[in-house]
């Protein structure tokens, strides 16, 4: 089945740096999704993607559609203490069953 | 606001004895999903309803069972909680099954189910 690479695994930066992670597939993806869990919490939706090329920004948060369809990045700028917890991007593949597909999630933590 | 609200946030039940968890939403969506994550991983989709119909993943152990009684509720029981079914449990909908146009997921905050 169609799967999704996410990298890096895991991050600690300082505050204030940017953050870059993203996630690629050997397949076409329709929609890319990026999401922020926190500790006990459910997966927040921060950004949604829908068209190849399509970039878009949520605060400090920029995400983008790769062209091939198969990619999708997002950065983070000037990080704070708050922007601590797991991202999740996840995506629709062509097969349009309605399943979400995740990668495996970021893990970032930032130092004051 | 409209949302998606689980309840109870934290279940704890004994080995063996049926377990029931609630998920209710106001924004009136076709799909509700539930999840299963465990520590540092990633959601794994157990089933789905597109509104009355219910779909199955093929991996879905036959101990977890779901409900659907009208729009707004879906209910996940779990027959005979064994160790391994200690997770956190994720409601989710969205308008349409996704996929399609510009529809997406909306996540519950989920219930920590944990199995003495």
């Amino acid at each position: 089945g169609q799967q999704l690479n996410q990298s890096p695994q895991s991050m600690f930066i300082q505050e204030g740096e940017d953050v870059s992670m993203n996630c690629t597939s050997s397949s076409i993806f329709n929609t890319w999704l990026w999401y922020k869990q926190e500790p006990g919490e459910g997966p927040v939706l921060l950004i949604a993607l829908y068209k190849a090329g399509e970039l878009t920004s949520n605060g400090r948060l920029t995400a983008q559609f790769g062209i091939t369809r198969k990619d999708s990045f997002l950065n983070i700028s000037a990080s704070i203490p708050s922007d601590v917890g797991i991202y999740f991007c996840a995506g629709h593949g062509s097969s349009n069953t309605g399943k979400l597909i995740f990668g495996q999630g970021t893990t970032l933590q930032v130092k004051p | 606001d409209a949302m998606v609200i689980q309840n109870p946030r934290y279940q704890v039940t004994q080995f063996g004895k049926p377990v029931t968890l609630s998920c209710s939403q106001t924004l009136n969506h076709n799909v509700m999903y539930w999840y299963q994550q465990k520590s540092s991983q990633a959601p794994k989709l157990l089933f789905h309803y597109y509104d009355k119909d219910f779909n199955n993943e093929a991996d879905t152990p036959d101990n977890f069972q779901s409900r659907r009684p009208n729009t707004s509720f879906c209910f996940l029981d779990i027959r005979s909680p064994g160790l391994g079914d200690a997770a956190m449990y994720l409601c989710a909908t969205s308008r349409d099954l996704t996929g399609s146009g510009t529809d997406t997921q909306y996540f519950g905050p989920g219930t920590r189910l944990t199995v003495l």
